[in-house]
């Protein structure tokens, strides 16, 4: 089956310091990959649609300029949480959609990030 | 915007039925998911409603009825395994998924 596997699964860093997020499509191309974060007992919450060779578009109230979005090919984006503070600390999860696929999102492992 | 509703808990034995509701609001619609997310863990794919009516699969079965903006997710003969946190969530136009808060089952032997 479809796999999508994101990178690093957990990472602490620094306040002040950036961080890059990875998530590849394994076996498939991925038209659009979606970034989400999910606060402690919270559900999933978008924060962005990435398409492949054009800019991300961002969800109401995320900084554009604070979550970078690259999706460099039809199988990698990243997000870079620039100069993160302890409130960027949350649970990223992506998800990809196969080139005209109508199938359900395939989802990463996701990545646990503490800032400190 | 969408608007996504569903219980925040439930409890029930092994080897119970529960029934876990979902009403949704939106804007725009392209099928009704239910996914599984255990703690510290990303969601998984259990289901996926298109078309108003019944998808059986195994234990899993989810129901959908567009003109109410409705829809269940029955989970058969618990197990202590299927304690987890289960997500609706729409999809609209755009392929974008939105999110309930999740509903959180807790099954006791």
């Amino acid at each position: 089956g479809a796999v999508v596997s994101q990178h690093p699964s957990r990472v602490i860093c620094k306040s002040g310091t950036s961080v890059k997020i990875e998530c590849r499509s394994l076996d498939f191309q991925a038209t659009t990959m979606f970034w989400y974060r999910q606060f402690p007992k919270q559900s999933l919450m978008l924060m962005a649609t990435s398409n492949e060779g054009s800019k991300a578009t961002y969800e109401q109230g995320v900084e554009k300029d604070k979550f970078l979005i690259n999706h460099a090919s039809l199988t990698l984006s990243t997000l870079t949480v620039t100069s993160a503070h302890p409130e960027d600390s949350s649970f990223y999860i992506c998800s990809a959609r196969e080139v005209g696929g109508s199938s359900p999102l395939h989802f990463g492992n996701g990545t646990r990030l503490t800032v400190t | 915007g969408q608007n996504i509703d569903q219980p925040t808990e439930m409890t029930a034995t092994e080897g119970a039925i529960v029934q876990i509701n979902c009403t949704y609001q939106t804007s725009g619609f392209n099928g009704l998911f239910w996914y599984q997310q255990h703690a510290g863990e990303a969601p998984t794919f259990l289901s996926y409603n298109v078309l108003d009516g019944l998808e059986e699969k195994g234990r899993f079965s989810s129901f959908l009825s567009r003109s109410k903006g409705y829809s269940y997710l029955l989970l058969k003969e618990l197990q202590m395994k299927d304690s987890a946190s289960y997500l609706c969530a729409v999809r609209d136009g755009d392929y974008k998924l939105s999110f309930g808060a999740g509903t959180t089952v807790t099954v006791r032997a």
